[in-house]
């Protein structure tokens, strides 16, 4: 079946270690999507690429970078996470078509713990 | 500030029940979408209504869209327990490629 996939599931760095978060698609959409979701918080956007253009929001810490290599990966990088880093981060795919962008699949996600 | 804001935060209900959560938003759309997100995973994809839809149907859900005074509804019937779990209202804004999420509602289903 066509997916959103996320890998770990569950991380757990240390303060201030550098940490990747993955996601794999196999819906061939062009557009991907990184958010962070803290604790009974509506989903916050952090960026999103739009085939290979990247859209960075406005209040997205320099601390977080994205790489997306191909079509079907993308990554999160968190380069000195702090402990208010700690949270669900979501990775979601859309068909993007003359600027609209439609519905989004979401991963499962990856809850990343900093100790 | 928030472009979708929900209400209520959270409701309780009898099994059986009909449940209805609403959103409200503050510039012109695309779209209105609702997710529903069990508790620890992802979000799933319920319903999506164009900016020139008014209603929606799919299964148990029913889902209305007042561009004029820039609010939806969005109506559970007949709720089950399996039913209990967060549900987002998000707004794909014009030219914007991106979609902004409310704060959701909690929906507790009481057997």
């Amino acid at each position: 079946d066509a997916m959103v996939i996320q890998n770990p599931r569950y991380q757990v760095t240390q303060f201030g270690k550098p940490v990747t978060l993955s996601c794999s698609q196999t819906l061939n959409h062009n557009v991907m999507y990184w958010y962070q979701q803290k604790s009974s918080q509506a989903p916050k956007l952090l960026f999103h690429y739009y085939d290979k253009d990247f859209n960075n929001e406005a209040d997205t810490p320099d601390n977080f970078q994205s790489r997306r290599p191909n079509t079907s990966f993308c990554f999160l990088d968190i380069r000195s996470p702090g402990l208010g880093d700690a949270a669900m981060y979501l990775c979601a795919t859309s068909r993007g078509r003359q600027g609209a962008i439609g519905e989004q699949y979401f991963g499962p996600g990856t809850r990343l713990t900093v100790t | 500030s928030q472009q979708g804001e929900e209400d209520p935060q959270a409701l309780s209900i009898q099994e059986g029940e009909n449940a209805t959560m609403n959103c409200s938003y503050k510039t012109s759309i695309n779209n209105l979408q609702w997710y529903r997100q069990n508790s620890g995973r992802g979000l799933v994809h319920l319903i999506l209504i164009r900016s020139n839809e008014r209603e929606k149907h799919s299964g148990r859900l029913r889902v209305t869209l007042d561009t004029s005074k820039k609010s939806s509804s969005l109506l559970i019937t007949a709720s089950r327990a399996a039913d209990t779990a967060s549900y987002f209202c998000a707004t794909e804004i014009q030219g914007a490629q991106k979609l902004v999420f409310g704060q959701g509602t909690r929906l507790t289903i009481n057997p």
